[in-house]
């Protein structure tokens, strides 16, 4: 059974620093795609970045770009997410997301709140 | 990378068919076949039930089916049942290689 396992979500303040991870299972991590994706309380989804199966290449939204660093372990079968500077619009639950499209699988998301 | 738009919320009785539109620009609708669609009911973790346009993964009902004119895509769900309520997005590649979700639409089963 393929599983998605977010972790690392909590309260932090504005400025400071929190990293996610998601630990994956029952398929061959190396050979995806992976992103994660943001819901604030209440709103629609909004992509943040993906991550390359060999972690090449990485793509981030605007609004997160420079804060944050999306990186993968193929070894570990370990997606990260180092969020930097973090403000209260960043508050939100994050899914870790197994591509975007064919074969996508969503994990069931961690709370990241900011706030003072 | 503004957001894809969709209808804040539709309607329709059981048995009903509905559309839930997604529009987009040339850079990501319009310019590419990667256009999937999520179904997320409340307190859940979004499901696909669309991807590449058109094409339903194994185990989601032949009662969802999409397409797309130029720069927008289309979503319709057909002998809507109670079970289909819930909040709807589509999501497209862009050409900045990065991605972008609709706003999302709220589905009422009457």
């Amino acid at each position: 059974e393929v599983q998605l396992v977010e972790s690392g979500g909590g309260l932090v303040q504005p400025g400071g620093s929190l990293r996610l991870s998601c630990a994956t299972s029952g398929f061959t991590f190396s050979s995806y795609w992976m992103h994660w994706v943001r819901q604030a309380p209440g709103k629609g989804l909004v992509w943040v970045s993906r991550v390359k199966n060999d972690g090449s290449s990485t793509n981030y939204a605007d609004s997160v770009k420079g804060r944050f660093t999306i990186s993968r372990d193929n070894a570990k079968n370990t997606l990260y997410l180092q969020m930097n500077s973090l403000r209260a619009e960043d508050t939100a639950v994050y899914y870790c997301v197994r591509s975007l499209g064919e074969g996508s699988v969503w994990g069931q998301g961690t709370l990241v709140t900011v706030s003072s | 990378q503004s957001a894809l738009t969709q209808p804040a919320s539709v309607s329709g009785s059981p048995g009903q068919s509905i559309t839930i539109s997604c529009t987009g620009t040339s850079s990501d609708v319009g310019g590419y076949k990667y256009v999937s669609w999520y179904q997320q009911h409340p307190g859940k973790a979004p499901k696909l039930i669309l991807y590449d346009v058109s094409n339903r993964p194994s185990g989601v009902s032949d009662r969802f089916s999409g397409s797309k004119s130029g720069n927008t895509a289309s979503l319709t769900i057909s002998g809507l049942q109670a079970e289909d309520e819930a909040d709807y997005y589509c999501n497209s590649y862009t050409s900045s290689s990065t991605l972008v979700f609709g706003g999302g639409t709220k589905l009422t089963v009457l």
